[in-house]
């Protein structure tokens, strides 16, 4: 397709389990972000890769966040450990330099930690 | 600490009159200013954008103004129609944030027909 996607678009997590959210970015689009969108708010930063290289991680709330885009273009969030806490909606966005152009965001993947 | 703030949560206009969104901001070093439309179920998109260097942004029906003194921006759609109700929000980069976006809380609007 031609836009981001995400997947799953639905993840129900028992407390302490692990998940793995996939982005697959715009082909060509070198900048890459992470974002979660709790209920009611805006989106919150949580990383940013340029191509494989994760240049800022500073907005992953806790050492239970991990991130990874290996091949600089396909990104996987990883959540270890989840909490109640952690149920929010999970964006990703690419942009073809740096965000200061469009962002092109996913649908987002919404999970529910139960 | 909220850098980008939007204070209305909602707000409710007539088809064809105009919608009027507003967005502050308290870190000066933002350069970069966005605003994003977002359904229900869907990412946000894209809407217009203004830098730094420039007051006023127009593309078709939407307007974005920006007032560096008093660090303010607003979104005017002019006439609205039923289709732009939707979430909107605002965002804001540059500085020591670098490439990444600070959005504010959003706005929903609603058109009425």
């Amino acid at each position: 397709g031609a836009g981001v996607s995400q997947s799953p678009r639905y993840k129900v997590a028992k407390r302490g389990q692990d998940v793995a959210l996939r982005c697959d970015p715009i082909s060509g689009h070198v900048s890459l972000f992470w974002y979660q969108q709790a209920l009611g708010q805006g989106p919150e930063f949580l990383t940013y890769f340029q191509n494989e290289a994760q240049l800022d991680k500073s907005g992953l709330p806790s050492d239970r966040f991990f991130a990874e885009r290996p091949e600089g273009s396909v990104s996987t969030l990883k959540i270890q450990r989840t909490q109640q806490e952690d149920s929010a909606v999970y964006l990703c966005a690419s942009s073809f330099i740096r965000a200061n152009t469009e962002a092109f965001f996913g649908q987002g993947t919404r999970l529910t930690v139960v | 600490d909220q850098q980008v703030k939007q204070n209305s949560p909602s707000l409710s206009v007539q088809e064809g009159r105009i919608s009027i969104l507003n967005c502050d901001y308290t870190n000066s070093m933002f350069d970069y200013f966005l605003w994003y439309k977002k359904y229900p179920a869907e990412g946000p998109t894209f809407l217009i954008s203004i830098s730094s260097i420039k007051d006023k942004n127009e593309d078709g029906r939407f307007t974005v103004f920006l007032n560096k003194s008093a660090k303010h921006l607003s979104l005017h759609i002019v006439p609205s129609q039923p289709g732009d109700s939707a979430v909107y929000f605002c965002a804001a980069s540059g500085g020591t944030s670098g490439s990444r976006l600070t959005f504010g809380e959003g706005t929903q609007l609603t058109v009425n027909p």
